[in-house]
């Protein structure tokens, strides 16, 4: 069974400095997707970013990018010039061919002014 | 576009009570599913939906948890009776088709049972 691990419960970045979030995964599948979402307290989780784990390419999204290691099962998120509506939660998911996305527990984001 | 619509966003209820849950995917989108999120905690599967089927229903409590997709379209999620352990947030999804696509979410239904 596939498992998504999040070690930090919480985080603290001081605004406009950079933040990494970790993330490590569990499965014998060769063929998935990795994905970032955020979940601000109005509860609704917003995609952030997806990783397909056929390309070695990590993925970037404007201040948001991934450091993806396929061999060490890591799915890292970076954020540059963190801003104060970075503040929220972060869920790291995996999907593959079962279509069901399993998620860590989160972790929690403030960015301090 | 409209996302993934869910009511209510709050529900209050007294233990042994019943309480349902309705969801509106985006349309278009074939998958949907129900989460469950405590406190502090990522989501967890109860259902997937694929069309009107349910094709993964293995972590939903069958003695009290209830769902259905009528027409392939919106959702609703029952408890019957509810229990103090079911106070969570509930989530919907929907996705459309393609094999790994991304999941929209709605903005959750808050579930408090005393």
């Amino acid at each position: 069974a596939q498992t998504v691990t999040q070690s930090q419960p919480e985080m603290s970045v001081q605004e406009a400095e950079t933040v990494t979030l970790s993330c490590t995964y569990d499965t014998s599948e060769n063929n998935y997707y990795l994905f970032w979402y955020k979940q601000p307290p109005s509860r609704q989780m917003i995609l952030v970013i997806r990783q397909e784990a056929y390309k070695q390419q990590n993925a970037t999204e404007n201040r948001f990018s991934v450091n993806f290691q396929k061999a060490a099962k890591s799915f890292s998120l970076k954020i540059s010039d963190s801003q104060l509506g970075d503040t929220a939660m972060y869920f790291c998911a995996f999907h593959s061919g079962t279509y069901k996305y399993i998620f860590g527990t989160g972790t929690r984001l403030k960015v301090l002014a | 576009e409209a996302g993934v619509v869910q009511s209510p966003r709050y529900k209050i209820i007294e233990k042994k009570q019943p309480v349902a849950f309705w969801c509106n995917p985006i349309s278009g989108h074939n998958t949907l599913y129900w989460y469950r999120q405590n406190l502090g905690q990522g989501p967890e599967l109860l259902i997937r939906y694929e069309n009107e089927e349910a094709v993964d229903d293995s972590q939903l409590p069958k003695d009290r948890f209830s769902a259905e997709r009528l027409k392939g379209v919106d959702s609703t999620l029952k408890i019957q009776p509810a229990e103090l352990g079911d106070s969570a947030v509930y989530l919907c999804a929907s996705r459309p088709p393609g094999p790994h696509t991304e999941a929209f979410f709605g903005q959750g239904t808050r579930l408090t049972v005393v």
